[in-house]
């Protein structure tokens, strides 16, 4: 099946500082990425789409300013949690959507656990 | 808002059991519903999806029957194994401009007793 990788996966910063997590298809064109939010024993909520080339779609409720996302080409999209606080602890998971085989099914990445101290 | 409502919340079944997970979608424009299975510490991982024009899919021991009338779908696992213990998500999705727009339910947690 279609792989798609996160790096990295786990990362510990200080208040204040801002983090930087990528996702990549690795062998498919991820026409567009999602990224998620999982808290401990909780769904995945949807922070943002993605598509290459264009801004993303944040969802209601998630500061665009404090999650910049990027998808600069086909097969990699990152997620900057800027100014990281100890509430944006948490798991990021993001997942790709593409062309053939990837197409109408989203594949996720494995996921970045991030703790703020 | 569009919401997937997703019940039992928890199910616990010996091995052997079926489990039968239940969600229900308010968006009338959903036309695919994944479900996805995650096992503790893991990724998210597709187990069986259905489309809007099929009403049931079988794969081995799961199946997934889809009623877009009453806006409610169901996963079935039959014969489980210890290892069908995992949390188990269902979505219902749609296309728009951009990509799809997938609304999670809130898991269950499937414990099979051996």
């Amino acid at each position: 099946g279609a792989v798609v990788s996160q790096h990295p996966s786990w990362v510990i910063c200080k208040s204040g500082t801002s983090v930087k997590i990528e996702c990549r298809s690795l062998d498919f064109q991820a026409t567009t990425m999602f990224w998620y939010r999982q808290f401990p024993k909780q769904s995945l909520m949807l922070m943002a789409t993605s598509n290459e080339g264009s801004k993303a779609t944040y969802e209601q409720g998630v500061e665009k300013d404090k999650f910049l996302i990027n998808h600069a080409s086909l097969t990699l999209s990152t997620l900057t949690v800027t100014s990281a606080h100890p509430e944006d602890s948490s798991f990021y998971i993001c997942s790709a959507e593409g062309s053939g085989r990837a197409k109408d099914t989203q594949y996720f990445g494995p996921g970045t656990r991030l703790t703020v101290l | 808002g569009e919401n997937v409502e997703q019940h039992p919340s928890t199910l616990s079944v010996q091995e052997g059991d079926s489990a039968v997970i239940k969600c229900t979608y308010s968006d009338s424009a959903s036309n695919y519903f994944p479900w996805y299975k995650q096992e503790l510490g893991k990724r998210p991982q597709l187990i069986i999806d259905i489309r809007s024009n099929v009403g049931e899919k079988k794969d081995q021991r799961i199946a997934v029957t889809l009623n877009k009338t009453a806006k409610h779908f169901s996963l079935h696992i039959t014969e489980t194994q210890p290892e069908d213990s995992a949390v188990y998500f269902c979505a219902a999705s749609r296309g728009q401009t951009g990509g799809f727009k997938t609304i999670f339910g809130a898991g269950t947690r499937l414990f099979v007793k051996a």
